[in-house]
């Protein structure tokens, strides 16, 4: 089994400094893992993933994270927050699940970004 | 490109009355297809999810039902709504591909009240 945690529920940033989301993770496997972001009443958009290639993982929006298999973590970075960057992030790693098989996703329970102005 | 659709985007709907809301993909073939639920203040709960026409598999017992009658076409269904039930409802798909390396790319949503 897998699971997921968010350290943080809420976190708060002033604009144009630096941005990171924790999260630590749980799994049996070696993981694939994922950030998306969700902005208010939206769905959701996947911004990196990891599936055992880099261990440091470029997404869209000058957002990365850093997989540490140590550390089971997974943290989310931006070297300089945007006000467009307040949203809801969402850590996730993927189900083990044999192919043919629809894979499943275990959701960490969020993390709310403010940026301040 | 694949986009993904969902209808409505808002839907308020008295208690006892029947629920249908519907996922469209275009601009791929057999995916695998996906209904979440996103309660206020909770995290994302997955309720059903689809491998091909017809094969549907439940994660959670519930008063809703899934159906999937063409291979890009997702429905969430319910003959009689519960207040429980109110939620943002979240589609996604993922493409089939060996090795398990797929990814979910989540719809607009739709916001489910029910009163």
């Amino acid at each position: 089994a897998q699971s997921v945690t968010q350290l943080d529920s809420h976190v708060s940033v002033s604009e144009g400094t630096p941005v990171l989301l924790r999260c630590n993770y749980s799994s049996s496997y070696s993981p694939s893992l994922f950030w998306y972001v969700q902005h208010p009443n939206k769905g959701l958009q996947l911004l990196l993933k990891y599936t055992s290639a880099a261990t440091l993982v470029k997404g869209i929006n000058g957002f990365e994270a850093e997989f540490k298999k140590s550390e089971t973590s997974f943290h989310l970075t931006k070297p300089s927050a945007h006000m467009s960057d307040a949203a809801e992030y969402f850590c996730v790693v993927r189900g083990p699940l044999p192919f043919g098989s629809a894979r499943q996703l275990t959701f960490g329970s969020g993390t709310q970004l403010t940026v301040l102005p | 490109s694949q986009t993904i659709h969902q209808w409505p985007a808002t839907l308020v709907q008295p208690v006892g009355s029947p629920l249908s809301l519907e996922c469209t993909v275009e601009g791929t073939s057999n995916p695998n297809l996906y209904w979440y639920r996103q309660a206020a203040g909770r995290g994302l709960q997955l309720l059903f999810y689809s491998v091909g026409i017809g094969q549907i598999s439940s994660e959670v017992p519930q008063n809703l039902s899934a159906s999937r009658p063409q291979d890009r076409q997702f429905i969430l269904s319910s003959k009689k709504l519960l207040l429980s039930d109110s939620g943002f409802y979240l589609c996604a798909w993922s493409p089939r591909l060996a090795g398990g390396q797929e990814t979910q790319y989540f719809g607009p949503g739709t916001r489910l009240l029910v009163l």
